[in-house]
C-alpha cells in the first residue's frame, strides 16, 4: 500500500514556464488537498477536492490549476512560474470526503523557480 | 475565516523532560484540532487529535487539552526521547468549512 505518492521530488523552473505536480492516492480516499510550506508560515491550503470532478480554492489558490478526474489523482499546475512559488508543496487525502479525518500526507515536492 | 497561532516556534528540552506547545484559534465554530508531526525530507503525519466534545486525551507520551471557552489547545509530551525531535504543527476545522487551517509549526529539540 503505497499511500500518497508525490512526483517530482525535487523541481527548478525558471520564470514564466509551467509544470504540473502530480498526486496519486491508492486508499479510495474522496477528500484531496495541496499545500505549500514555507518557513515560519505553517501549511496553507492551495486547493482542495472533496470527490472526483469537484474543486475548490483554499488559502492561497492564486497561479495555481487543479483538476480531479478519478479519485485517485490531484494533479497542481502552475500556470507560469514566478519565484514567490519557490517552496515545499504538499499533497493529502484523507477519507470520507472532509477534512476533520486525518490526512494521509506525501512526502512533498521541493520546487525552486529562478 | 480561521486563524491558528502556534507558540512557541521552537523549544529546546532534555531528554526525559516535559515538552508543551501551545494553539489558539479564531472560530468558534472550529470542532476538530489535529496534531501533525513532521520529520526531516518527510511530509506531516497525525499523532493524536481532538474533538470539541472532548476535554483531554491521551495516548501514551502524548496528550492534547482543549479549552473551548479560551479557544485554545495544547500537546503536551511527557518523558521526551531523542526520537521526538521534529516539527509539530497543530491544525483546526470545522466539519462544514472542508479547510484545515494549520499554525505555524514548532521546531521541537530534544538534547540528550
Amino acid at each position: 500500500n503505497a499511500g500518497v505518492t508525490q512526483t517530482p521530488k525535487f523541481q527548478v523552473l525558471k520564470t514564466g514556464q509551467s509544470m504540473t505536480l502530480q498526486c496519486a492516492q491508492d486508499m479510495n480516499h474522496e477528500y484531496m488537498s495541496w499545500y505549500r510550506q514555507d518557513p515560519g508560515m505553517g501549511l496553507r491550503l492551495i486547493h482542495y477536492s472533496v470527490g472526483a470532478g469537484i474543486t475548490d480554492q483554499g488559502e492561497v489558490p492564486n497561479g495555481y490549476n487543479v483538476s480531479r478526474s478519478t479519485t485517485e489523482d490531484f494533479p497542481l499546475r502552475l500556470l507560469s512560474a514566478a519565484p514567490s512559488q519557490t517552496s515545499v508543496y504538499f499533497c493529502a487525502s484523507s477519507s470520507q470526503g472532509l477534512s476533520n479525518q486525518p490526512q494521509h500526507f506525501g512526502d512533498g515536492t521541493r520546487l525552486s523557480i529562478l | 475565516g480561521e486563524n491558528v497561532e502556534q507558540h512557541p516556534s521552537t523549544l529546546s528540552v532534555q531528554e526525559g523532560d516535559s515538552a508543551v506547545i501551545k494553539c489558539t484559534y479564531s472560530d468558534s465554530a472550529s470542532n476538530y484540532f489535529p496534531w501533525y508531526k513532521q520529520e526531516l525530507g518527510k511530509g506531516p503525519q497525525l499523532i493524536i487529535d481532538i474533538r470539541s466534545n472532548v476535554g483531554e486525551k491521551k495516548d501514551q507520551r502524548i496528550a492534547v487539552t482543549l479549552n473551548k471557552t479560551a479557544k485554545h489547545f495544547s500537546l503536551h509530551i511527557t518523558e521526551t526521547q531523542p526520537e521526538d525531535s521534529a516539527v509539530y504543527f497543530c491544525a483546526a476545522s470545522r466539519e462544514e468549512a472542508q479547510k484545515l487551517v494549520f499554525g505555524q509549526g514548532t521546531r521541537l529539540t530534544i538534547n540528550p
